[in-house]
């Protein structure tokens, strides 16, 4: 069975500090992936996805992040945090040939001024 | 185009009664879904609609129905509210091939 960790609940940076939001995967074969962003009160909304091809994915906000077969792994970077990133942010995989997709439990991020 | 439209966007009911939690997406999207959020616990799958007149359990289906009643809509049944049922519903949409799902704003909804 699919299934996703996020190892961190809560990361709190400062303002301008580079950030890496951890995400690993647990899957026969490498699934679709994904990252979302949630504020306060608000959906969810995707920052960046993986299907095949450069490992490395750009999304929106600055966001960027890596796809690592071997570690099953897929973090998040940014390489300065803005206050305005300060929000929960999600993990999921997707299995190919389906459209069911499995979310992690969350990271809270914190930004200090 | 509003998107993924969720109504109510607040209710609370009483142990054992029912309600149907009602989502809507104009964007011409195949597939529908029902997720919960709690705290420390992430989104997790009830039911999805993978395309039209389809539908199939997630994580935690139990004490929970759907009607995916055509393309556009997918609702949420809770034939008899526990306070379990407790939580922030999300419905969402994907567009075949992207696998994008655009999400709505949430039903916050609290059983005593």
């Amino acid at each position: 069975a699919q299934s996703v960790t996020q190892p961190d609940i809560h990361i709190t940076v400062s303002e301008g500090a580079s950030l890496e939001l951890r995400c690993n995967y647990s899957y026969g074969a490498t699934p679709y992936l994904f990252w979302y962003v949630q504020s306060p009160g608000q959906g969810l909304q995707l920052l960046l996805k993986y299907f095949s091809g450069d490992t490395l994915v750009q999304g929106i906000k600055g966001f960027e992040a890596e796809f690592k077969r071997s570690q099953s792994s897929f973090n998040l970077r940014k390489p300065s945090v803005h206050w305005s990133d300060a929000a929960e942010y999600f993990c999921a995989v997707g299995a190919r040939g389906t459209y069911k997709y499995i979310f992690g439990t969350g990271t809270r991020l914190k930004v200090l001024a | 185009n509003a998107g993924v439209t969720q109504t109510p966007k607040f209710q609370v009911l009483k142990t054992g009664q029912s309600m149907t939690l009602q989502c809507a997406q104009d964007m011409n999207h195949n597939s529908m879904y029902w997720y919960r959020q709690d705290p420390g616990m992430g989104l997790r799958l009830i039911y999805y609609s993978a395309s039209e007149g389809t539908t199939d359990k997630g994580e935690v289906p139990n004490g929970y129905n759907v009607s995916r009643l055509n393309k556009r809509e997918f609702s949420l049944r809770l034939e008899s509210a526990a306070p379990s049922q407790t939580s922030v519903y999300f419905c969402a949409s994907v567009a075949g091939g992207a696998h994008e799902q655009y999400f709505g704003p949430g039903t916050r909804l609290t059983v005593t």
